[in-house]
């Protein structure tokens, strides 16, 4: 069974801090990291991807890969209010449908 | 906003009913990905449709099928219905099989 573990919530920052998401996954085979954004009775929302170990940073959010550790992270600077969601972490499986797997996601709480 | 389209937003249905569910991907995508997202869970793949070919399933009984039309709009279909399919039911396109998957507004079914 493919797992994806994320650190448990929820997670409370206030507002202007750095909040780090922490994602762990057992499928070796998982070539893509996706992080999406949740908020409350709407759907997902991509917000990050990364495909290669190292940082990828775009605007306040920075993703971390490291294959090896099979560990991802994202972290989210200068936290808004507006940041306020439940956080989901999704490897593909790699091989021919890539379908993802979700952890059961990290709710984080921006406190102005 | 995404461009996938989902429908119905909300339905209910009595346990042993059929139900189909309806989504148009983002103009140019040609996969469609399927998940179950049940409270409080991250969503659960159920299967994927490239091209007009199920490429690809998920841990869900025979009851639960699809289908995908030339213009890669996709339906899914559930069977004798039970009080355990009550959840948001979200349609992923993405442009390619290993692309990055956009969700849609999700369809919330109640079976009563």
């Amino acid at each position: 069974q493919k797992e994806v573990e994320q650190n448990s919530g929820p997670l409370s920052v206030p507002e202007g801090a750095i909040a780090s998401l922490n994602c762990t996954y057992s499928d070796r085979g998982s070539q893509s990291f996706f992080w999406y954004r949740q908020y409350s009775g709407k759907s997902p929302e991509l917000i990050m991807f990364i495909y290669s170990n190292g940082d990828k940073e775009d605007g306040r959010f920075t993703a971390q890969l490291n294959k090896a550790s099979q560990y991802v992270s994202l972290l989210i600077r200068d936290s808004q209010p507006s940041d306020s969601a439940t956080y989901l972490c999704a490897p593909d499986s790699g091989g021919s449908n890539y379908k993802l797997t979700f952890g059961k996601g990290t709710l984080l709480t921006v406190n102005p | 906003e995404t461009g996938v389209t989902q429908s119905p937003t909300h339905l209910i249905k009595t346990r042993g009913q059929q139900v189909t569910l309806r989504c148009s991907s983002q103009s140019g995508h040609n996969t469609v990905s399927w998940y179950q997202q049940a409270l409080g869970q991250g969503p659960q793949f159920i299967f994927q449709y490239y091209r007009e070919e199920e490429n690809g399933r998920g841990n869900f009984p025979p009851r639960f099928s699809g289908l995908q039309f030339p213009n890669y709009s996709s339906e899914l279909n559930v069977n004798a219905l039970e009080l355990d399919d009550s959840a948001l039911y979200l349609c992923a396109s993405s442009q390619g099989q290993g692309d990055e998957q956009y969700f849609g507004p999700g369809t919330r079914l109640t079976v009563t």
